[in-house]
């Protein structure tokens, strides 16, 4: 257990709205990942955390913001959210500093953006 | 870029062999990831091939060839609880990033 806790597990949110998910770990990992899950696509990643204060984006990221202000803590921000967003959303942690092959999960959010 | 491609759904029995492909076109990357999700649930790390060549661990093994761009998850003595997605991964040259593949459902039937 990677000790990484997702909240909240479940959303439902209108359009326009500002929606923040929340990636607890417990173990003060430097990597921390956020990807979205949708039919088809697997597993997209959207912005990834090296350290406090420092992220870069992945390969979905418009629409999106991060921030780290606390090693344990990674949020991920929709400033106005689309249907388009509608996803499982799941935060990763990287136990070993520059590799990022084996990632531990934590167990998703469930966003639905009517 | 990069990209991986996956068969999207694969079949097989109980007690069988099956093998869930993963083709790659990328710049280059360290090596190939193998997770499995079942419904409902996350992604679980099951291998890493950092070399090519084939590394198994119990029932599973997986292979990376990167002259031919492939590699291959292979599951023995299938079990029903073996009904999962499957993706391949790879984190390529100068990222910290881990990029997947679409995914392959397998179903194990009785």
């Amino acid at each position: 257990d990677a000790g990484i806790t997702q909240s909240p597990r479940h959303k439902v949110t209108e359009t326009g709205t500002p929606v923040t998910l929340r990636c607890h770990q417990t173990e003060n990992h430097r990597y921390m990942y956020w990807y979205r899950q949708d039919p088809g696509h697997g597993l997209r990643l959207i912005h990834y955390s090296y350290g406090v204060k420092d992220t870069d984006k992945g390969e979905v990221s418009d629409g999106y913001s991060v921030s780290r202000s606390k090693t344990e803590d990674f949020l991920l921000t929709l400033e106005s959210a689309t249907s388009s967003q509608t996803s499982v959303y799941f935060c990763a942690i990287s136990e070993t500093t520059g590799d990022p092959e084996k990632l531990f999960f934590g167990s998703g959010t469930q966003l639905s953006v009517l | 870029g990069q990209s991986l491609e996956q068969p999207s759904e694969v079949t097989a029995v109980e007690g069988a062999i099956v093998q869930i492909n993963c083709t790659y076109q990328t710049s280059g990357f360290y090596g190939l990831s193998w997770y499995q999700q079942h419904d409902g649930g996350a992604p679980t790390f099951l291998s890493y091939n950092a070399l090519d060549g084939l590394e198994e661990t119990g029932r599973f093994s997986s292979f990376l060839s990167r002259s031919d761009s492939y590699g291959y998850l292979l599951l023995q003595e299938l079990q029903m609880k073996d009904s999962a997605s499957y993706f391949c991964a790879v984190p390529p040259y100068n990222t910290d990033k881990l990029i997947f593949g679409t995914g392959t459902r397998l179903q194990v039937f009785p």
